[in-house]
């Protein structure tokens, strides 16, 4: 069964604003990915959030992990039409090299 | 640049061929997956290979079996193909873990089963 589910499953907003995307998961983990998916295109890694972290940032990117709920969100900041995409959280197994991906949210930021 | 590259970007295929989807890395890189992307379903893992000729089955290797000869390269096999494989298909690759856990993707492969 699938771990990181995200939500919401589509998000339109205009440029400039922020956009918010969360992620639950259902059982422990020692690592949390987010990805970013241009249409018909290959996933490209955002940013990786340790079990022991509880905020990372990467230019406009923030994400932010709360493992006692058991989720994570990532908040981009002042987007761009060229932010829109389908956004992954990715979250680990028993094998660290292996990784549960979400369904996806898919972000339409308007010019 | 890590570069993973797929034989092919969209493929028709009718039911019942073997289907061939090649995935080469350039980076030396131990790990190497093939998921299936469909809508609503996000990527679901089907093969997983952490060496040369070593593989361990996904969550849904059924219809599936993966061949890897070469590090630089992991192949996916349909055996016979079916019209609910008709899906995108993305290879990755990934470093052993104590170096990072990122996983770098191809451009995909879409496959179309008549």
């Amino acid at each position: 069964s699938q771990q990181g589910e995200e939500d919401p499953q589509a998000l339109s907003i205009q440029e400039g604003e922020n956009a918010t995307m969360n992620c639950s998961y259902k059982t422990s983990i020692n690592n949390l990915q987010w990805y970013r998916q241009n249409s018909g295109r290959g996933l490209v890694h955002l940013i990786l959030i340790r079990s022991n972290e509880r905020e990372k940032h990467s230019g406009r990117l923030r994400v932010t992990l709360d493992t006692s709920k058991k989720s994570s969100s990532l908040l981009i900041t002042a987007s761009r039409a060229a932010d829109t995409a389908s956004y992954f959280c990715a979250t680990d197994r028993y094998n660290f090299n292996k990784f549960y991906f979400g369904s996806g949210t898919k972000l339409n930021v308007k010019p | 640049d890590v570069k993973v590259t797929q034989s092919s970007r969209y493929l028709v295929k009718r039911t019942g061929e073997k289907v061939f989807l090649e995935c080469v890395q350039d980076m030396d890189h131990e790990n190497m997956f093939w998921y299936r992307q469909d809508p609503g379903l996000g990527l679901r893992l089907i093969y997983f290979s952490y060496d040369v000729k070593m593989k361990e089955k996904g969550d849904i290797p059924e219809g599936y079996s993966v061949s890897r000869e070469k590090k630089e390269r992991f192949s996916l096999i349909l055996e016979s193909a079916s019209t609910n494989q008709t899906s995108m298909y993305l290879c990755a690759s990934s470093p052993d873990r104590a170096l990072s856990y990122e996983q770098y993707f191809g451009p995909g492969t879409r496959l179309t089963v008549t």
